[in-house]
């Protein structure tokens, strides 16, 4: 089945310990992005691609990087985390020919100790 | 600014009641509106969605109602089952761009 893989499921650092996620998608889709998601909180836009083009947040703390090295794979770096980046990271997928319908990843659940 | 407002914030309802979520939104240039439903420890998953030239979108137990001269649309939960318990977001759609409401966790008691 087509889908949007994200991985790892968990994932535990230290704090100021670099980490990267990965996503990946079988759905051949041109827009990939990426949310960062807290405890009984929306998802929150950190960053988006169309194609190949980034599409930065205002309010994304530079501690956020992002990756796109083809269309099928998508990742999330950061590069010191600290407490307050504890949160589930989830990606998601929208075709250009889907004008909207967007499709998530089941999400890395990060722990920064 | 919050883009999408959503209430309630939490919602209980008894099994085979109906579970209303409304939301409100300002941008009149938004042409999507979705639906998403979230388990705990889950992504979130598109439950149903509309375009704004329809007031009415009905799948199984799912219904969108919208309104565009308000600007507000709502999820209707018809027959609510234990296993709808989960939290609910809207969201509203453009250039690329998704804006979620707060989300609602609704509680179906057995």
């Amino acid at each position: 089945d087509a889908m949007v893989i994200q991985n790892p499921r968990y994932q535990v650092t230290q704090f100021g310990k670099p980490v990267t996620l990965s996503c990946s998608q079988t759905l051949n889709h041109n827009v990939m992005y990426w949310y960062q998601q807290k405890s009984s909180q929306a998802p929150k836009l950190l960053f988006h691609y169309y194609d190949k083009d980034f599409n930065n947040e205002a309010d994304t703390p530079d501690n956020f990087q992002s990756r796109r090295p083809n269309t099928s794979f998508c990742f999330l770096d950061i590069r010191s985390p600290g407490l307050g980046d504890a949160a589930m990271y989830l990606c998601a997928t929208s075709g250009r020919d889907r004008n909207g319908e967007q499709f998530f990843g089941p999400g890395t659940r990060l722990t920064v100790l | 600014q919050q883009q999408v407002k959503q209430s309630p914030q939490s919602l209980i309802v008894q099994k085979g009641g109906i579970s209303i979520i409304n939301c409100a939104y300002e941008n009149t240039a938004f042409d999507y509106f979705p639906w998403y439903q979230q388990f705990p420890g889950k992504g979130p998953a598109l439950l149903i969605a509309i375009r704004p030239d329809v007031s009415e979108k009905k799948e199984g137990r799912f219904t969108i109602s919208f309104n565009k001269s308000a600007k507000q649309f709502s999820l209707h939960i018809m027959d609510s089952q234990p296993g709808d318990s989960a939290t609910y977001f809207c969201a509203a759609y453009n250039f690329n761009k998704f804006y979620f409401g707060s989300g609602t966790k609704l509680n179906v008691k057995p």
